[in-house]
């Protein structure tokens, strides 16, 4: 099993650009979840999908974030406008039950 | 929401030291991980335990759901041990909707 897969990993833009992160879940995993991580706020829940339907945004931070998850096997982040304040490492995690297996993370900074 | 305390923040130890790691929350759970961030940053899952015990070589974890806490216990720390854990739970009364992380224990152990 090749456990979760994000892309890319390592992103750098300018602010007021257009970000898309990346996240191939683990085949046969019926929940995903994006996490973000920063220095002053730890690790945080952004959105969960269970069957592809997003259950929870909560904790989306702005309009600027959106999320899909067009089918089982692939979910985007997409961050429109860019900010620096959007910094941080993005995680992916999927799972089949309740335990979660976490993607490498996406690194993205905005300048 | 569900607050998780972990404690100490931060350990510092000489290789072949004991050590253990606390994780309090505050409500019931029907999840708690273990996770291990390596400096590389990913997120190494250590042990998903709800309740009971576990044991994995040198790691053991053990959770009383009754009183809402949990330790990772680590023998023989080696160098490669150093990073940052973190305990992560998610409340009961539901299905898998998201975790809620504690601010980790940074860990390092010298040679």
């Amino acid at each position: 099993d090749a456990g979760v897969i994000q892309s890319p990993r390592h992103e750098v833009t300018e602010m007021g650009q257009e970000v898309t992160l990346r996240c191939k879940p683990i085949s046969g995993h019926n929940s995903l979840f994006w996490y973000r991580q920063t220095m002053m706020r730890g690790l945080e829940l952004l959105i969960y999908f269970n069957n592809n339907v997003p259950i929870d945004d909560s904790g989306m931070p702005e309009d600027r974030f959106s999320a899909k998850m067009p089918n089982a096997s692939f979910s985007t982040l997409k961050i429109q406008p860019s900010e620096p304040r959007d910094s941080a490492v993005y995680f992916c995690a999927s799972t089949a039950g309740y335990e979660q297996y976490f993607g490498p993370g996406t690194r993205l900074t905005v300048t | 929401g569900i607050q998780v305390e972990q404690s100490p923040p931060d350990l510092i130890l000489q290789e072949g030291a004991n050590s253990t790691l606390r994780c309090n929350f505050s409500d019931s759970v029907n999840n708690l991980q273990w996770f291990h961030q390596n400096p590389w940053g990913q997120l190494i899952n250590l042990f998903y335990i709800p309740s009971g015990t576990k044991q994995n070589g040198r790691l053991s974890a053990t959770t009383v759901a009754t009183e809402r806490y949990s330790l990772l216990y680590i023998s023989s720390s080696q160098t490669t041990d150093s990073g940052v854990y973190f305990c992560a739970v998610e409340r009961a009364g539901g299905g898998a909707d998201g975790l809620t992380f504690g601010k980790g224990t940074h860990l390092i152990i010298q040679p």
